[in-house]
């Protein structure tokens, strides 16, 4: 079992739909959850992060996250052709040093 | 305020050649950990180090070292480079050694080994 695993894409979606990623992680002393952007070619950009079960909303973006079920995920809400991208979730299990376990990504495509 | 820089920025090197990438930090952090990106993978830990000392190391060959310097920059240096060396190398930036642990990375380095 993989560490942390994304839904498989790619994942294509109308221009102005709620596009959802989700992923799951094995390690129940994970503490912290992140969702990075990345660009074709470029380094990831981070745009959500989240420590508490529940929701946390971000302009468009909403992250939910259920320790209980060891799951996380990412709404976009009003999807733009601009987030058309490969998204990365990140789990952070909280001991003495700082290693971010990323799954493999999900492609998102948003077409106009 | 300047983010994450790292250089150079794209490296063609051959097999067996050593490297040295570079990486400056967000100014008032301390904290740096170096990660590999594949294609079509999820980057890959390698190291952290915080306060100029190694503070975790991830699953790889000791052909991989790295250090800190006292302004909380660093270099990642890769010995008798491999084909599978190849990747995209990323730096990561933290205020401090855990806290929330919330990481920035820089454009990256772009390593091809011939």
């Amino acid at each position: 079992q993989k560490e942390v695993e994304q839904n498989s894409g790619p994942l294509s979606v109308p221009e102005g739909a709620i596009a959802s990623l989700n992923c799951t992680y094995s390690d129940r002393g994970s503490q912290s959850f992140f969702w990075y952007r990345q660009y074709s070619g470029k380094s990831p950009e981070l745009i959500m992060s989240i420590y508490s079960n529940g929701d946390k909303e971000d302009g468009r973006f909403t992250a939910q996250l259920n320790k209980a079920s060891q799951y996380v995920s990412l709404l976009i809400r009003d999807s733009q052709p601009s987030d058309s991208a490969t998204y990365l979730c990140a789990v952070f299990r909280g001991t003495s040093y700082g290693k971010l376990t990323f799954g493999q990504g999900t492609i998102l495509t948003v077409h106009p | 305020d300047a983010g994450v820089t790292q250089s150079p920025t794209h490296l063609i090197k051959t097999r067996g050649q050593h490297v040295t990438l570079r990486c400056s930090p967000i100014s008032g952090h301390k904290s740096v950990s170096w990660y590999q990106q594949v294609l079509g993978q999820g980057p890959q830990f390698i190291f952290q180090y915080y306060e100029k000392e190694e503070r975790g190391r991830g699953n790889f060959p000791d052909r991989f070292s790295a250090r800190q310097f006292p302004n909380y920059s660093s270099e990642l240096n890769v010995n008798a480079l491999l084909l599978g060396d190849s990747a995209l190398y990323l730096c990561a930036s933290s205020i401090g050694q855990i806290s929330y642990n919330e990481q920035f990375f820089g454009p990256g380095t772009r390593l091809t080994v011939l």
